[in-house]
C-alpha cells in the first residue's frame, strides 16, 4: 500500500531564506506527483505537477524535482517571503491511478 | 471562472441526523472525490467517481454515502452512522481519474453539536 510521507512536519525561517521540503514515497509505480498549498481552513491549491515521466518542474518561486527510483521528490522554495507560511503537502496517485495519497504535510512559517 | 464550489462553509449536525454536502464543478471533469482531513492526520479518501452513475470506496467510506447523477455534482451525506463527523470535508475534481492535476474546492466544515 502507498504511504507518502513529509519531512519536516513543521520549519520556521526568516524572510528570505531558500528552503527545501522533502516527500518521500514506498512505491515508486506512480503516475505523477502534486505539490499543494493549504491555508488554514482553506481547501487545497495546487501548485506543481510532476508527470511520471518529469524530473522537475518551476513556477516562479518554486521548484519540485522528482526522483521515482528513490521515492522522492523535493520543494525548493527560494527567498521565501512571509506570505509562503501555509501547509505543504505532497500528493501521489495511488496504484490503480485513481485518486491521489496524501503526505501530513510541512506547516511552513516564514517571518519578516 | 471554472472551479469547484463547496456549500456550506459550515454545518452542524445533531446526533443521529443524516446531513449532505454539496460539491459542484464546472470544470467538465470526469473524476470527483470527497476527502477527510483531520488535525495531524491529513486527507483520506472517502469515496471517488470517474464517471456519472457509478463511484467506488475509498479508505474510509464507512457512514457514508453518495451519488453521481450528473457529471457536474457529487453530493457527499453523512448518515447517523458515521461516528466521529466533526472534520473538514474537501472535494476535488480531475479531469481523467488520478493521472491530471486535481483542483480542490474551500472545503466545508462539519461539527456535531
Amino acid at each position: 500500500k502507498q504511504e507518502v510521507t513529509q519531512i519536516p512536519a513543521a520549519l520556521s525561517v526568516p524572510e528570505g531564506e531558500n528552503l527545501v521540503l522533502n516527500c518521500s514515497f514506498t512505491d515508486s509505480a506512480i503516475y505523477n506527483l502534486q505539490w499543494f498549498r493549504q491555508d488554514p481552513g482553506k481547501g487545497l491549491t495546487s501548485l506543481l505537477l510532476i508527470q511520471s515521466s518529469q524530473r522537475e518542474q518551476t513556477s516562479g518561486r518554486l521548484n519540485a524535482s522528482l526522483d521515482k527510483s528513490s521515492g522522492r521528490s523535493t520543494l525548493y522554495i527560494a527567498a521565501s517571503q512571509p506570505g509562503d507560511s501555509a501547509t505543504y503537502l505532497c500528493a501521489v496517485t495511488n496504484q490503480a491511478g485513481t485518486a491521489l495519497i496524501f503526505g501530513k504535510g510541512t506547516t511552513l512559517s516564514v517571518s519578516s | 471562472d471554472g472551479g469547484i464550489t463547496q456549500s456550506p462553509k459550515y454545518l452542524f449536525r445533531k446526533e443521529g441526523q443524516n446531513v449532505t454536502l454539496s460539491c459542484e464543478q464546472n470544470l467538465n471533469h470526469d473524476a470527483m472525490y470527497w476527502y477527510r482531513q483531520d488535525p495531524g492526520q491529513g486527507l483520506r479518501l472517502i469515496y471517488y467517481s470517474q464517471i456519472v452513475n457509478d463511484f467506488q470506496k475509498g479508505d474510509i467510506a464507512e457512514g457514508y454515502s453518495v451519488s453521481r447523477e450528473k457529471k457536474e455534482s457529487f453530493p457527499l451525506t453523512v448518515t447517523s452512522a458515521q461516528k466521529n463527523p466533526t472534520a473538514f470535508y474537501l472535494c476535488a475534481s480531475t479531469r481523467t481519474g488520478g493521472v491530471t492535476e486535481a483542483f480542490f474546492g474551500q472545503g466545508t466544515r462539519l461539527t456535531v453539536v
